[in-house]
């Protein structure tokens, strides 16, 4: 399974774009990429996946590179209510679970 | 999508006693994961059980201390025996769902387990 890296923490203040980049330099080809959005008390929850290029959804953008070897979440004017911790995984579809790496603790000021 | 139960939400336990958690999901999935949370840490993967067969267990955690049931397809259960403060954590069911683009997680809200 594909080993990622993420900064361990991020600071931003409300209304502005967020960016979190993930490394995932052994990314396999049938491998998805993932992200996931945990706040204090819940699991995780999903926030939005993608294969390559942009994907966009309603929370969320995802950018993927041609060599595939990074991706980035992209949160577009954050708010107080973002401050989570945020997670990515790249795993195949059908394969065991996937591993977990150590997420980007976002913190939103007002 | 899925919506998975799980309970109990917290319990407070004495060394040396059981807890047996419950995960219980509104479809059938194959393959449902349980996942344990240390505070300010990230998630660890406990093991994998299918409907049907014996848990994978990942590195780490054993079958005697992490018992585990899979009797149908919407149900599973984690038992941590001859509990010590060490495992005082957050224990999370979680199911995987194929989707068009690839896997997702889902998972309940988790069982907060303290041991004294």
């Amino acid at each position: 399974l594909a080993k990622t890296t993420q900064p361990i923490s991020m600071d931003s203040y409300e209304g502005q774009e967020v960016n979190i980049t993930c490394s995932h330099n052994n990314i396999a080809t049938n491998d998805y990429i993932t992200w996931y959005q945990q706040f204090p008390s819940q699991g995780p929850r999903f926030i939005i996946q993608g294969y390559k290029t942009k994907v966009t959804n309603e929370v969320a953008s995802l950018f993927i590179p041609a060599d595939r070897k990074s991706s980035t979440l992209s949160l577009p004017r954050v708010s107080l209510s973002d401050t989570a911790v945020y997670y990515c995984l790249v795993g195949d579809t059908g394969r065991r679970a996937l591993t977990f790496g150590s997420g980007t603790r976002l913190q939103v000021q007002p | 999508s899925a919506v998975i139960s799980q309970k109990p939400s917290r319990d407070i336990c004495q060394r040396g006693t059981s807890l047996t958690i419950q995960c219980q999901v509104d479809s059938q999935v194959t393959m449902m994961f349980w996942y344990r949370q240390q505070p300010g840490q990230s998630l660890t993967l406990i093991a994998t059980a299918n409907q049907g067969s014996e848990a994978t267990y990942e590195s780490g955690f054993v079958i005697d201390k992490f018992p585990i049931s899979r009797p149908n397809l919407t149900f599973s259960t984690l038992t941590v025996s001859n509990m010590s403060p060490e495992d005082s954590s957050i224990y999370l069911c979680s199911v995987g769902l194929q989707g068009a683009k690839g896997e997702k997680l889902f998972f309940g809200s988790g069982t907060q387990l303290s041991v004294l």
